[in-house]
């Protein structure tokens, strides 16, 4: 079937300006993860979603950046006021289980520029 | 100090080497220990999981977790071109939420 998609796979932007990321997780996949991943960084753990809620939000890095999930499905992560140090892959994981969801499947990412 | 540690590398190794790839951690609490492998410009994807300590074997690849050192090894035998990727080693304490932690990875390239 088919994996998770990210939309788009390039942006480029000016510094200043809101940018919206979308991810469409597997089908029946109940879990959502966002991570942000920078050259010689590991991933680095931006939210997660349990269905359309999102019980913790601590690892978004500012007040620009805000996530959603609609449906149980479709997400996006919105970056507003984009600065050059948000440049990054944003990566988009889901996993089928509620409980224990270490069994990622992560989408290509979209690699964000911010010039 | 940061939750793992793993070298970045990178790695070189001639085709049907033994590559040794190994993260360490600080936090005694985490149980879960994934092994991700990364080609370029694609997603991690999930290579294999242990829960808790000891090895576990799967094909060409062994992964090892000592808890009482705090240190995780990814073996990978008679490597092929094809392993040729970004490794990236992950861990949790409580196997969900927002408790995933991934090392830096280290690079392989395996020379034909």
């Amino acid at each position: 079937g088919a994996g998770v998609s990210q939309s788009p796979s390039n942006k480029v932007t000016e510094k200043g300006k809101d940018v919206e990321l979308r991810c469409d997780p597997i089908s029946g996949h109940t879990a959502l993860y966002w991570y942000r991943q920078s050259l010689g960084q590991g991933l680095e753990f931006l939210i997660y979603f349990q269905g359309n809620s999102a019980p913790d939000k601590s690892g978004l890095p500012s007040d620009r950046f805000s996530a959603e999930r609609t449906g149980g499905s479709v997400s996006t992560l919105t970056i507003q006021r984009t600065q050059q140090e948000d440049s990054a892959v944003y990566l988009c994981a889901s996993s089928f289980y509620r409980t224990i969801t270490y069994e990622q499947y992560f989408g290509p990412g979209t690699r964000l520029t911010v010039t | 100090q940061k939750e793992v540690e793993q070298d970045p590398g990178p790695l070189s190794v001639p085709e049907g080497a033994i590559v040794s790839l190994n993260c360490t951690y600080s936090n005694s609490a985490f149980q879960y220990f994934m092994w991700y492998r990364q080609y370029s410009r694609k997603g991690p994807e999930l290579l294999m999981y242990t829960y808790s300590s000891g090895n576990k074997e799967d094909g060409r690849f062994t992964a090892q977790v000592d808890k009482s050192s705090k240190y995780i090894s990814l073996f990978i035998r008679d490597s092929q071109p094809s392993d040729s990727a970004t490794y990236l080693c992950a861990m949790s304490a409580s196997g969900t939420g927002n408790q995933f932690y991934f090392g830096t990875g280290t690079s392989l390239t395996v020379i034909p």
